[in-house]
């Protein structure tokens, strides 16, 4: 099946610091979302992404299908954009989510 | 507020026990999806449905089922409950029928305890 992996695993940054997450899959998928899990444990849906770029406030994605990535960028970090980070493909039906990028935000 | 309501947020059972977990989409979607997190096997996709009827399964094991009702809410049953199925519990929906390809809105989680 596919594998999706995510880099860093674990980020550390000052606040007002930018930072990139990267999302690698094996295999041509039908799309990719990037989802935040604040501390308290929800699930917010960030972008749905199979392709191109899009961007909302501080935060920004790309994926590039034919190089089988997705590029998360964050700028001007805040300390409320602390969490776990995850992509999720999806191909043939089946949902298979990256293990996650834990981004913390130091005040 | 997504807008998905997951009941009840915290079970505490014992193994060999049976549960139902509840899910209310957001006003408008026809489209339920279940997840699994746990510390093991991180966030797995368990199943989809749609306007009532199943359509696509992914990690979810023969103790666990699901249905979707004719007023949109779902249930997912989890039987002769084990140690290792101690997890957080999520659903999603969205508004179209094709596995994956819409953007998701979660559901708080509800978070089972097998003692």
């Amino acid at each position: 099946g596919i594998q999706v992996e995510q880099s860093p695993p674990d980020l550390i940054l000052q606040e007002g610091a930018n930072s990139t997450l990267r999302c690698n899959f094996s295999d041509s998928v039908n799309n990719l979302q990037w989802f935040h899990q604040n501390p308290w444990g929800q699930l917010i849906n960030l972008f749905y992404i199979p392709s191109g770029t899009k961007q909302n406030g501080r935060l920004s994605a790309t994926t590039v299908a034919t190089e089988r990535y997705s590029l998360l960028y964050i700028s001007s970090s805040q300390t409320t954009d602390s969490g776990v980070y995850f992509c999720a493909v999806n191909r043939d039906d089946k949902i298979i989510f990256g293990k996650g990028t834990r981004l913390h935000i130091l005040p | 507020d997504s807008g998905v309501t997951q009941t009840p947020k915290h079970l505490i059972t014992a193994t060999g026990q049976r549960v139902t977990l509840r899910c209310s989409p957001r006003s408008g979607d026809l489209s339920v999806y279940w997840y699994q997190q746990s510390l093991d096997q991180g966030l797995q996709f368990l199943i989809h449905y749609y306007n009532g009827e199943e359509r696509a399964k992914g990690n979810i094991l023969e103790r666990f089922s699901a249905q979707q009702f004719p007023d949109l809410h779902s249930e997912l049953n989890l039987s002769s409950l084990e140690l290792g199925d101690s997890a957080l519990y999520f659903c999603a929906s969205s508004v179209g029928g094709t596995t994956g390809n819409q953007p998701q809105h979660f559901g708080d989680g509800t978070r089972l305890s097998i003692l």
